[in-house]
């Protein structure tokens, strides 16, 4: 049971580039989400899904695409790079039972844009 | 809306040293409240929860009470070893929302010294 896994752990782009973050769990988690770290800012919430088919914004959603066509996997999108996308990127996921509220982060995602 | 805001770091304690880091929320509805910790290089893990009034999370040594009179959920460990250097960070989850996404405070990064 590897839980929730990314790749890549560390990438540098340049301005206007694109790319595919991507995140797995294999606990059969109906919800995931995608959050960014910035210093100081803590985490904030960039898209979220409830399950396969269904995706939301949350927060910080500007740039940014998701889609969920299968329970395990929730790519994120960036389809042009801004300097400003600079963070840490953390995927997490947890189930729709009665521990809906307790989320399970991955390693993360260290992305640089230049 | 949501918000979470706990103490600014950075905090230096000696090992064995009492442990208090703040937290207090401002909530829509009745939400659950969490500490998450992020070790170096790491992902989150949770750490604690509550999820109703008067309610004590505890974890390898640490506790918070969810006090719905003064909206806080600080955190606090009696004895801190070196292994406790972490960035701690406090979140709040808004059942009533209906999507359990969390909202979380800056972070508190704690150094612990022999």
């Amino acid at each position: 049971n590897a839980g929730v896994t990314q790749t890549p752990k560390f990438q540098v782009l340049k301005t206007g580039q694109s790319m595919t973050l991507q995140c797995a769990q294999d606990m059969n988690h109906e919800y995931m989400s995608w959050y960014r770290q910035d210093p100081g800012m803590g985490l904030r919430l960039i898209h979220y899904s409830v399950g396969a088919g269904i995706t939301d914004q949350g927060e910080v959603p500007n740039g940014y695409n998701v889609s969920r066509s299968t329970t395990e996997d929730f790519p994120l999108r960036l389809l042009s790079a801004a300097p400003s996308q600079t963070s840490v990127y953390f995927c997490a996921s947890s189930s729709a039972g009665d521990e809906k509220e307790t989320q399970y982060f991955g390693p993360g995602t260290r992305l640089l844009v230049l | 809306g949501n918000s979470v805001t706990q103490m600014e770091g950075p905090v230096t304690l000696s090992e064995e040293a009492f442990l208090t880091i703040n937290c207090t929320y401002t909530a829509t509805g009745y939400p659950s409240l969490f500490w998450y910790v992020q070790y170096p290089g790491e992902g989150l893990q949770l750490l604690l929860k509550a999820t109703k009034a008067d309610d004590k999370g505890s974890n390898k040594g640490f506790e918070a009470t969810y006090r719905k009179e003064t909206t806080s959920f600080h955190l606090e460990k009696g004895s801190v070893q070196v292994s406790d250097s972490a960035v701690y960070f406090c979140a709040l989850s808004d059942r009533g929302a209906g999507s359990y996404q969390l909202t979380f405070g800056k972070g508190t990064k704690l150094s612990v010294i022999p």
